[in-house]
């Protein structure tokens, strides 16, 4: 069955520092990959997706994912951290091209000051 | 700017109501989602449709019933409510077609006492 694991529930860093949350994938084809922010309090953003051609996708907000076949993953990175950035990041597949949509169980990001 | 209108912030009721959640998006989306957030579970997909009156069963429609009689409008409802179901409701739409981003509304915080 497909699945999604975000093996960090939580992460911390600190503003100005580099960011990557991982994102492993299981599932027989090529997937439609997508990340999803959520900020306190509100519904889910889409940040970035992908379905095929380049593998490094840029999304909204300096937010950048990497996808890897080989490792079936598809980590978020920002270069740089901003307080802003604090909230729960959700990594998702589309199953089958059915519009359904798989979440991880996100990764709850803090930034220091 | 586009949106998914969830009817109600926060809920509280008792065991054994019955519950409607509704939810109004104004984009004319064909699909429509009810999924439910739960800490360190993600999301997780309980009932959709792909157009009126159609829908289908997601996940985990254990407990739960939909009704879209409007293209706009898709309900959830709880026929007899249990603590188990004690949760955070989340709508979403988006239009035909695969790969295609869903727009969120802010959710429901459900309490089931």
């Amino acid at each position: 069955a497909q699945s999604v694991t975000q093996p960090d529930i939580h992460i911390t860093v600190s503003e100005g520092a580099s960011l990557e949350l991982r994102c492993n994938y299981s599932y027989g084809a090529t997937p439609y990959l997508f990340w999803y922010v959520q900020s306190p309090g509100q519904g889910l953003q889409l940040l970035l997706k992908y379905f095929s051609g380049d593998t490094l996708v840029q999304g909204i907000k300096g937010f950048e994912a990497e996808f890897k076949r080989s490792q079936s993953s598809f980590n978020l990175r920002k270069p740089s951290v901003h307080w802003s950035d604090a909230a729960e990041y959700f990594c998702a597949v589309e199953v089958d091209s059915s519009y359904k949509l798989i979440f991880g169980s996100g990764t709850r990001l803090l930034v220091r000051p | 700017d586009v949106k998914v209108t969830q009817s109600s912030r926060y809920l509280v009721k008792r065991t054994g109501e019955k519950v409607f959640l509704e939810c109004v998006q104004d984009m004319d989306h064909e699909n429509m989602f009810w999924y439910r957030q739960d800490p360190g579970l993600g999301l997780r997909l309980i009932y959709f449709s792909y157009d009126v009156k159609m829908k289908e069963k997601g996940d985990i429609p254990e407990g739960y019933s939909v009704s879209r009689e409007k293209k706009e409008r898709f309900s959830l409802i709880l026929e007899s409510a249990s603590t188990n179901q004690t949760s955070m409701y989340l709508c979403a739409s988006t239009t035909a077609g695969t790969g295609e981003k869903l727009f969120f509304g802010s959710g429901t915080q459900l309490s089931v006492l």
